[in-house]
């Protein structure tokens, strides 16, 4: 099993740019969410999955669009980029009481 | 928001030295959970811990859920360079039972 992939790992946009960053599961978990980790922040829910076809907004949802039309992948898309949102992006699946972290994707918005 | 709040943000010991972590609210969690994360790569999770009171070991780790379900610690006995990381306490509360919220975390030094 591959667990939990990320792509990409290191992104670099420009402010008002898009782009979708992808997360895949192999473990055929209901349960997949979307963190950001910021430094002194801990890590921050941005958006969550118990299904697919079914997405509620985390505790940072602002800006950021989620779909899950399978049960492996849930991405996560950024329509217009902002330097706020220069982050270290994390998917996690299983349940809300044990998640499987992906390697993360560094995203840098100039 | 329910706040998990950990002491201390960081530490600094000596290999073989006993440590105690921190993480404190004021909400009350149906379960709390710590994970280490390591540089460049995603949480790991260490333990869950679901009843009060309830006292979980790992090798060298003890893990402690709070009476109140408010709190937990993480003791590390005899503290190894292998322990060196970031360590994070999060929580799901009975309110927001499908969200995981994170405590802001523990980054643990150990030289030897």
């Amino acid at each position: 099993n591959a667990g939990v992939t990320q792509t990409p790992k290191f992104q670099v946009l420009k402010t008002g740019q898009s782009m979708t960053l992808q997360c895949a599961q192999d473990m055929n978990h209901e349960y997949m969410s979307w963190y950001r980790q910021d430094p002194g922040m801990g890590l921050r829910l941005i958006h969550y999955s118990v299904g697919a076809g079914i997405t509620d907004q985390g505790e940072v949802p602002n800006g950021y669009n989620v779909s899950r039309s399978t049960t492996e992948d849930f991405p996560l898309r950024l329509l217009s980029a902002a330097p706020s949102q220069t982050s270290v992006y994390f998917c996690a699946s299983g349940s809300p009481e044990t998640q499987y972290f992906g390697p993360g994707t560094r995203l840098l918005v100039l | 928001t329910q706040l998990l709040e950990q002491s201390p943000q960081f530490l600094s010991i000596q290999e073989g030295e006993n440590l105690t972590v921190y993480c404190n609210s004021s909400s009350v969690f149906s379960s709390l959970q710590w994970y280490r994360q390591e540089p460049g790569e995603g949480p790991v999770l260490l333990v869950t811990v679901v009843t009060g009171g309830e006292v979980k070991k790992l090798k060298r780790l003890t893990f402690q859920f709070g009476d109140a379900r408010k709190d937990s610690s993480l003791h590390i006995t005899a503290a190894q360079t292998g322990d060196t990381g970031l360590y994070l306490c999060a929580g799901v509360s009975y309110t927001g039972f499908q969200k995981l919220v994170f405590g802001t975390g523990t980054r643990l030094l150990v030289s030897p």
